[in-house]
């Protein structure tokens, strides 16, 4: 978990609402992901991002964004269009030199809908 | 369609045995292979990955792995299991024409008893 941190650990949504999940790293890295995880399930991937200013959908991007303004930071934002977002969300970052490179992961963000 | 599987939700063994949790995985061409751990409530951590070379991959804590091309599987293993090893293993595969999507398995659970 080194170098990624997400903010806050626990998130509690009425429904109707947006918020915004919070994922900084300091290691210097080009690229950055957002993953969703469900019980049972792999992880799946909701947005990446491999550049500044840039950044692309992943396999379930519906009802989340994301915005990358800064190299540092990577923000999702579940919105109300998200219709089943309590799950476990998870960042990660990596360098871009080549497809070999590792994906780095932070602690984690539960999201529940009350 | 491309996919992996860890065919088995969880796996029991004593402490001090040899342990293995099971990936196969369907991708076209020679992908990449990378297992992780996750402890509860946190977020993955990465063990090792293959990209080319040796079959036989050492990794962190003293887990390795083994590439079989001719069976598509990349099983994780550890000669003498720990208490402190149970947690839930995820094994991933990035495609050669990807440079940055990793394919998920659902997840193995490992139980070691004392």
């Amino acid at each position: 978990d080194g170098g990624i941190t997400q903010s806050p650990k626990y998130l509690f949504r009425k429904e109707g609402q947006n918020v915004t999940l919070s994922c900084e790293q300091n290691l210097n890295h080009d690229a950055m992901y957002w993953y969703r995880q469900d019980p049972g399930q792999g992880l799946r991937l909701i947005y990446y991002s491999q550049i500044v200013n840039d950044f692309q959908k992943g396999d379930i991007a519906e009802g989340y964004s994301v915005s990358r303004e800064k190299k540092e930071s990577f923000p999702l934002t579940v919105t109300s269009a998200q219709k089943n977002p309590t799950a476990f969300y998870l960042c990660a970052s990596s360098i871009v030199r080549s497809n070999t490179d590792t994906q780095y992961f932070g602690p984690g963000t539960r999201l529940t809908v009350l | 369609a491309q996919s992996v599987a860890q065919p088995e939700d969880q796996v029991n063994v004593a402490e001090g045995n040899p342990l293995t949790v099971k990936c196969t995985y369907s991708v076209s061409g020679n992908p990449y292979l990378f297992w992780y751990v996750q402890y509860p409530n946190r977020g993955l951590q990465f063990l090792l990955k293959y990209i080319t070379g040796d079959n036989l991959v050492k990794g962190s804590y003293g887990f390795e792995a083994e590439f079989n091309k001719s069976q598509t599987s990349f099983h994780l293993k550890k000669p003498s299991a720990l208490v402190s090893d149970s947690a839930l293993y995820f094994c991933a595969v990035r495609p050669l024409d990807s440079s940055y999507k990793l394919i998920f398995g659902s997840g193995t659970r490992l139980l070691v008893r004392p």
